[in-house]
């Protein structure tokens, strides 16, 4: 069955220092990607997703992340941070070896940016 | 923002009692979710459902029920509220890309609390 592993529970970071949270999935022969943020008191929100085409995958708020087949990585960048990004991130999986239409979501990583 | 609400936001009930929670779209969207979030457990599917009347299981469907009578809502239940299910609850609704699910859009969540 598909899994999903976010390396890092927590990443403490300064501002305008880059970041990158680390995210790891089962192998499979097709999948979708997705990076979700989720602000405190609030649900998920989309920040990017891969479907097909190009490895790298720019998102909103300045992230980016690259798709790596062959090491099944989806790992999510910011160049500069700012204390706005402090929040929790999601990496998810969808694909076929999990029926298609459920997401399997990583435990999440919480990014905390200092002055 | 996708139209999706959650009803009630809060509750706090006893061990023992049903309790049902709402969600309801205004998107037409196809497919509907509902997940649990624990701290260090991310997000956990409990049920889904791809159209009217048609529902399946999540990975933590035990103690869960759901019920989707019309497009627009999809219905939560506990049949009988446990402690263990104290958690955060989020609906989330989707439209696929061919047989895969592509961007989830979530509502606020509900906070159950059993005593």
């Amino acid at each position: 069955a598909q899994s999903v592993t976010q390396l890092d529970s927590q990443v403490p970071v300064f501002e305008e220092a880059p970041v990158e949270l680390r995210c790891n999935y089962s192998s499979s022969v097709s999948v979708y990607l997705f990076w979700y943020v989720q602000y405190p008191n609030q649900g998920l929100q989309l920040l990017l997703k891969y479907l097909s085409g190009s490895t790298l995958v720019k998102g909103i708020n300045g992230f980016e992340a690259e798709f790596n087949k062959s090491q099944t990585s989806f790992h999510l960048r910011k160049p500069s941070v700012h204390i706005s990004d402090t929040a929790e991130y999601f990496c998810a999986v969808s694909d076929l070896s999990t029926g298609g239409f459920k997401t399997i979501f990583g435990a999440g990583t919480r990014l905390f940016v200092k002055a | 923002d996708a139209g999706i609400t959650q009803s009630p936001r809060h509750k706090v009930t006893e061990t023992g009692t049903p309790v049902t929670l709402r969600c309801h779209q205004t998107e037409n969207h196809r497919y509907m979710y509902w997940y649990r979030q624990d701290p260090g457990h991310g997000l956990r599917l409990i049920h889904y459902s791809y159209g009217v009347k048609d529902t399946d299981k999540g990975e933590v469907s035990d103690g869960y029920s759901v019920s989707r009578s019309k497009t627009e809502d999809f219905l939560l239940t506990l049949e009988s509220a446990t402690s263990s299910q104290t958690s955060v609850y989020f609906c989330a609704i989707s439209e696929s890309e061919g047989l895969i699910t592509d961007t989830q859009y979530f509502g606020p969540g509900t906070r159950l609390t059993v005593l």
